[in-house]
């Protein structure tokens, strides 16, 4: 059993507050690792894949940093908006089986105006 | 990027019965996966379907409970077989373009099974 664990669980913020999250995993066999974000009854949106260590990326207000020696990622979200309001997920991926990811239970935010 | 439906979007089933779910993606793709979600836990790879052979199932998965078909290069079912409360959950198909590439999720079938 790979364990790649999200925190925390849930998180309400305000309209304009900075957040944060984060992914652990085991950072052992790493080949990269992906971040979505999932609204009910949508498709997962692909938000970041990354592959290096110390990378870090970033689209709009949300950016992402990876640190595969220690196995931790964190999600940050600046400026929060009622519109990401989603479940947010990491997934591990080893490389060895394409296809094959190994998700977190995800972080549900909750951006009330 | 690559655009994938489902049907159905969502159902409720009697204990003992079947459902087929529907994959479809608007190119052509050599794998596909089927992913489900149980309720408060994390997404789980069920199996992998390359066309023209039988699908690869994860530990924990059988072909007996979860038959998989793939006619084509657009598209596959998943049937959940004999179904009981415990197969409730939210399944997916998805598909990639290599281990670094973003991999891409249809919008999920969500099953209760009463």
């Amino acid at each position: 059993i790979l364990n790649v664990e999200q925190s925390p669980q849930s998180l309400h913020v305000q309209e304009g507050d900075s957040t944060n999250f984060t992914c652990s995993f085991p950072s052992s066999n790493f080949y990269a690792l992906h971040w979505y974000r999932w609204e009910t009854a949508k498709s997962p949106e692909a938000l970041f894949v990354m592959t290096l260590n110390g990378d870090e990326k970033k689209k709009g207000r949300i950016s992402a940093t990876l640190n595969t020696k220690e196995g931790y990622s964190y999600l940050y979200i600046k400026g929060s908006q009622p519109e990401d309001s989603a479940t947010y997920l990491c997934a591990l991926d080893r490389g060895s089986t394409l296809g094959r990811l190994y998700f977190g239970r995800g972080t549900q935010l909750t951006v009330w105006p | 990027s690559a655009v994938i439906s489902q049907k159905p979007s969502r159902d409720i089933c009697q204990r003992g019965t079947s459902l087929t779910i529907q994959c479809q993606v608007d190119s052509q793709v050599t794998m596909m996966f089927w992913y489900r979600q149980q309720p408060g836990q994390s997404l789980t790879l069920i199996a992998t379907a390359n066309q023209g052979s039988e699908a690869t199932y994860e530990s924990g998965f059988v072909i007996d409970k979860f038959p998989i078909s793939r006619p084509n290069l657009t598209f596959s079912t998943l049937t959940v077989s004999n179904m009981s409360p415990e197969d409730s959950s939210i399944y997916l198909c998805s598909v990639g373009r290599g281990s670094t590439d973003t991999q891409y999720f249809g919008p999920g079938t969500r099953l209760t099974v009463l």
